[in-house]
């Protein structure tokens, strides 16, 4: 079954703080992964899509990253702000009809002043 | 216009009563998905069109759901006779590029449906 499993469920930082989200799939045939922002009350918003031949890709203070060997990414966030809180939501796009994404359940993350 | 936007934003039904949720599309968006979102999880799909051809529904729970494309632009989620199962918030997202693998979807802010 393609599923998509993200890790923390939820994280608390301080402002100005690094984190790192994780996200394992097992989905196949495998097509790109997405990284989303999702704030409250708000659909989710992109910010990053990686094929299985790119293994990181940066959007600001975003960095993805992408293991295709391992079925393994991860989402780190540098100098957090208090607009980073949102949930993060790990999406990747099955080959075959690549228009399909499996979205994972999203990490909460809250940054504290 | 700019962006996706859908209505309403929230809405309060009784169990049994017909729902219709619409959708305006990023003007000149070939592709059109809908997406059921539980509290607490990610967004799960429920059906893609192609201009106003439904491509797949494969993932509308029931036969209670029914979503069409008229004219190729906006769209309408019908969900008949409501069940309390049916509360989530429901997401549309268009794109412009027919399927392809690296289609970018453009999501709307939701209709949160609650079902009493």
């Amino acid at each position: 079954k393609n599923q998509v499993e993200q890790s923390p469920q939820s994280l608390i930082i301080l402002e100005g703080k690094n984190c790192t989200l994780q996200c394992n799939y097992t989905v196949s045939p495998f097509s790109n992964l997405r990284w989303y922002k999702q704030d409250t009350g708000r659909g989710p918003v992109s910010l990053t899509i990686m094929t299985f031949s790119e293994n990181t890709k940066s959007n600001g203070r975003y960095t993805a990253t992408l293991d295709a060997d391992t079925k393994q990414s991860s989402l780190h966030i540098t100098a957090s702000q208090l607009s980073d809180s949102a949930s993060y939501i790990c999406v990747v796009s099955v080959g075959d009809s690549s228009y399909k994404l499996i979205f994972g359940s999203g990490t909460r993350l809250l940054v504290r002043p | 216009g700019a962006g996706v936007s859908q209505s309403p934003r929230y809405k309060v039904a009784k169990r049994g009563q017909d729902v219709a949720l619409r959708c305006d599309p990023i003007s000149g968006h070939v592709s059109l998905f809908w997406y059921q979102q539980a509290l607490g999880q990610g967004p799960e799909f429920l059906t893609y069109f192609q201009n106003e051809a439904q491509l797949d529904k494969s993932g509308l729970p029931s036969d209670r759901f029914f979503a069409e494309r008229p004219e190729g632009s906006v769209s309408t989620l019908k969900i008949q006779r409501t069940q309390q199962e049916d509360s989530a918030v429901y997401l549309c997202a268009s794109s412009s590029s027919i399927g392809g693998s690296y289609n970018e979807q453009f999501f709307g802010p939701g209709t949160r449906l609650t079902v009493l």
